[in-house]
Parts: C-alpha cells; structure tokens; sequence
C-alpha cells in the first residue's frame, strides 16, 4: 500500500495563473480530505468527499477555490488567479469511512509557492 | 466556530524526561479528540486518539481528557530524539465533521 499520493510535490506558479493539485487516495478509502498548512494558520480544514460526493466545503475560498472527485482513485484541488496569499502545502487525506472516529492518512502534501 | 489552542508553542527537553502538550477546544458539543505527529518535512500521522472523558495510554503515550473543562492533553514518558517534531491536536464536533487543528507544539528531545 504506497499511502495518499499527491502530486506533483513541488508547484510554482506566477499570479494569476491557474494551478491544479492531484491526489490518490488510499485504495478503499470512502473518504477524502483537503487541508492547507502555513506556519501562521496551521493546519486549515479546506473540503472533504464522501464515496466522491461533496459533503463539507466550509473551508473553500468561495472564489477561486474548488475540489472534484471525478472516480475513487483521485481527487483534484485547482486554485483559479494564484495569489502570493495561496502559498501553502495542500495536504490531502484520506479515511476508511465517514468523518473523525476514522484515522486520517496524509500524503505529503503539495507546496504551492506563487510568485 | 470550534477555536482550538495548544501551549506551550514550543518545548525543548532532555532524552528521557517526560513531556506534556496540552489543547483547549471552545465547543463543549466535541467528541472526538486526536493526536498528530508531524515531522519535519513529512506528513502527519496520527498518534493517539480519545472519545471519553478519562485517560487512554499507548507504550510510552498517554492522553487526558477532561471535556468539562475543555481540555485534553498528550504526555509522552522516556522521550527519545525520535519524538522531535510537531505535535498537532485536533477535535470534531460530530463524526461528520472534518478535523479542527491545532497550531501545533513543537517538541526538542536532546540527546
């Protein structure tokens, strides 16, 4: 079992360019995270998916911000008009079921860096 | 809005002393309460976690939670060099609720 995988690892965009963040769930895993971790904010909720359908978006920049799960074997994050501001890692996590009782598996994460 | 804090920000200690992180969460509807280990460069993993008031331990790591007071904390006996990294809290109100993270404290064990 290879674990949550991202890609790519490493992103730098110019403002206002477009960026698209990959993940691959865990295989069997019904549940899929998105968080974003900076030194000053730490570790933000973003989006998660249940069995591919949208459960919670609270988290998304309304604007720019929007996730997909198209099939169980991947999720996309893609950041319209990069700011300085998006700069972060996007973490992905995936679980066995629904929601908190269930341990979530991180991949390592996306470090998106616009310049 | 579940507002979660962790204290001290960092900690250095010596190989083999005992160390203790604590997080305070504001939403007294929360029920489940975990335990993130980052290091660095790596994702995080998870450590331990508890669902009812009391103590849970696991080898060398034990967590309090004290919901009425709004608490749980991680203390961790023998600390070894391989327990430097970050430590993140994390609380939910509900089962379908994504995870509310800490900032995180930091931890130093020096040889």
């Amino acid at each position: 079992n290879a674990g949550v995988i991202q890609t790519p690892r490493h992103k730098v965009t110019g403002k206002g360019q477009e960026a698209t963040l990959w993940c691959e769930p865990i295989s069997g895993h019904s549940a899929v995270f998105w968080y974003r971790q900076t030194i000053v904010q730490g570790l933000e909720f973003l989006t998660y998916f249940r069995n591919q359908a949208p459960i919670d978006d609270s988290g998304m920049p309304k604007e720019r911000f929007s996730a997909q799960m198209p099939n169980q074997s991947h999720s996309t994050l893609k950041i319209q008009s990069t700011q300085p501001q998006d700069s972060a890692v996007y973490l992905c996590a995936s679980s066995l079921d629904l929601g908190s009782a269930e341990t979530l598996y991180f991949g390592s994460g996306t470090r998106l860096t616009v310049l | 809005q579940q507002n979660v804090q962790q204290s001290p920000e960092s900690l250095i200690v010596p190989e083999g002393a005992r160390t203790s992180l604590n997080c305070t969460f504001s939403d007294s509807a929360s029920q489940y309460f975990w335990w993130y280990r980052q290091h660095s460069g790596k994702a995080p993993k998870a450590l331990m976690s508890i669902f009812s008031n009391g103590e849970k331990e696991e080898g060398r790591f034990t967590i309090h939670l004290n919901k009425a007071s709004l608490h749980f904390s991680l203390h961790i006996r023998d600390s070894q060099p391989s327990d430097s990294a970050l430590y993140l809290c994390a609380v939910s109100i509900n089962y379908a609720q994504g995870l509310t993270f800490g900032l995180g404290t930091r931890v130093s064990v020096f040889p």
